[in-house]
């Protein structure tokens, strides 16, 4: 069964500082990997998706990585600002369920101080 | 606006009343997701359709909870005698199929969610 973490729970870091958000995943017959934003009582947005035979992707100030074989993928955001304060959350595809569920961890709370 | 979906934005009901909730997709996107997150918790996946048909459903999908998307296009979440445990939001996504078709392929795009509080 496909489990999704992701350390830290929550983060504070102070503006302009480059930081890294971590997501394991148990089972590496991952199809795809998205990495999405969430805002206080709001939807999802995505921000990046990572398929499997990928290592990177990248967004403006946003890097998502992926290591299938070490069950890692890391999202780096640069030069850090305020508005960047949200939960973020990953989320897997299974290789063998590809129409299906996406598995997700349960998020990183970000929080950038001016 | 050509994103997904949803109403009501939220809902606040009474332990025991029935509460629907809907969802109108992408038009293009044939494959509807339900998902339902608890505070402080990723969403967790509840029940999908491709077109008209529901392909997977959840074990957390009990059987006081169904879901519809009839003629393939919006989709419809109901949930009888409510219960305070189902407080959560209720996000919907949509993907289209085959994957290769946006070229994102395979992403879900999720709607604002509906927040039910029950009473």
């Amino acid at each position: 069964k496909q489990e999704v973490t992701q350390i830290p729970a929550a983060l504070s870091v102070p503006e302009g500082e480059n930081l890294v958000l971590n997501c394991s995943f148990t089972d590496s017959a991952i199809y795809n990997l998205q990495w999405f934003r969430q805002d206080p009582g709001k939807g999802l947005t995505s921000l990046l998706l990572i398929q499997s035979s990928q290592r990177e992707q990248t967004s403006g100030r946003l890097n998502a990585s992926l290591d299938k074989s070490s069950g890692r993928s890391t999202l780096y955001i640069a030069a850090s600002q305020p508005g960047d304060s949200a939960t973020y959350l990953c989320a897997v595809l299974s290789f063998y369920n590809q129409g299906g569920k996406l598995i997700f961890g349960q998020g990183t709370e970000l929080s950038v101080k001016p | 606006d050509t994103g997904v979906s949803q109403n009501p934005r939220h809902k606040i009901t009474k332990r025991g009343q029935n509460v629907t909730f809907r969802c109108d997709p992408i038009s293009e996107h044939n494959r509807l997701y339900w998902y339902r997150q608890t505070l402080g918790q990723g969403p967790e996946f509840l029940t999908y359709f491709q077109n008209e048909a529901q392909l997977e459903k959840s074990r957390l999908l009990s059987d006081r909870f169904s879901a519809e998307r009839p003629k393939g296009s919006f989709s419809t979440l109901e949930i009888q005698r409510t219960e305070q445990g189902d407080s959560a939001m209720y996000l919907c996504a949509s993907r289209a199929n085959p994957p290769g078709g946006p070229k994102r392929g395979n992403e879900q795009f999720f709607g604002p969610g509906t927040r039910l509080t029950v009473l």
